[in-house]
């Protein structure tokens, strides 16, 4: 495997399911992002981690749970979630959370609640 | 605060012509980033160029090219002679820089720009 890999691709569930996304990385960078990327908005950041530390959550709700136990995986557990969650939803890495470091996406996964 | 914006939304063009895909920032950083990305239809957003603030040159890379103009806050992409698989939605960002931390991406709505053979 090569470059940000994102499991499942699709996925459906209903408001009272529970799931995980999952992201993994295989260039050895050190910052790892959540991204959602709903119809015609632009895209959002969700949380940030460096060095597996979050260093950033943009009030985002708490229905939305990050997790990363190493710096090659992030995941994202997602319960009582609400139809307007529906959207896709990007990793990214970077060599670390810096300003000038461009990020490597992975494909997403495509979300959709109903 | 800082935002970009890429008032084209959708453009189409016929195969082999060029096209400008523009973007404007606003920013009171003097230290900044300014990024492209593509997105085909697969999903993943696919890293094309970096440009920091004290660097206007502009820049080419095969077919496509930049102009950075600091004085009009705009950092257009041009692809010369299309092609069909340059069909995707174009993102400008922006990432400020002068505090010296980390500071997040802000992504323009992007541009979607659809090749016809």
């Amino acid at each position: 495997e090569t470059g940000v890999t994102q499991t499942p691709r699709h996925l459906v569930m209903g408001m009272t399911n529970k799931k995980s996304l999952k992201c993994e990385q295989h260039l050895g960078h050190n910052a790892m992002y959540w991204y959602k990327q709903s119809a015609k908005k632009p895209l959002e950041l969700m949380f940030v981690y460096n060095f597996k530390e979050q260093t950033e959550n943009n009030s985002v709700p708490s229905r939305f749970s990050p997790e990363c136990p190493n710096s090659s995986h992030l995941f994202l557990h997602l319960h009582t979630l609400q139809p307007e969650d529906s959207a896709l939803y990007l990793c990214a890495s970077s060599q670390e959370y810096y300003s000038y470091n461009e990020q490597f996406f992975g494909p997403g996964t495509r979300l959709t609640v109903l | 605060a800082q935002k970009v914006t890429q008032a084209q939304t959708e453009i189409s063009v016929v195969e082999k012509e060029d096209v400008t895909l523009d973007c404007v920032y606003e920013t009171r950083d003097t230290t900044y980033y300014l990024f492209w990305y593509k997105q085909p239809p697969s999903g993943e957003l696919v890293f094309l160029i970096r440009r920091n603030s004290f660097d206007e040159q502009n820049e080419i890379s095969g077919r496509y090219s930049w102009n950075f103009q600091k004085s009009t806050s705009s950092f257009n992409f041009t692809i010369t002679a299309s092609q069909v698989v340059d069909s995707a939605v174009y993102f400008c960002a922006l990432s400020e820089a002068d505090s010296g931390s980390a500071r997040q991406l802000t992504f323009g709505s992007g541009t979607q720009l659809t090749v016809l053979p």
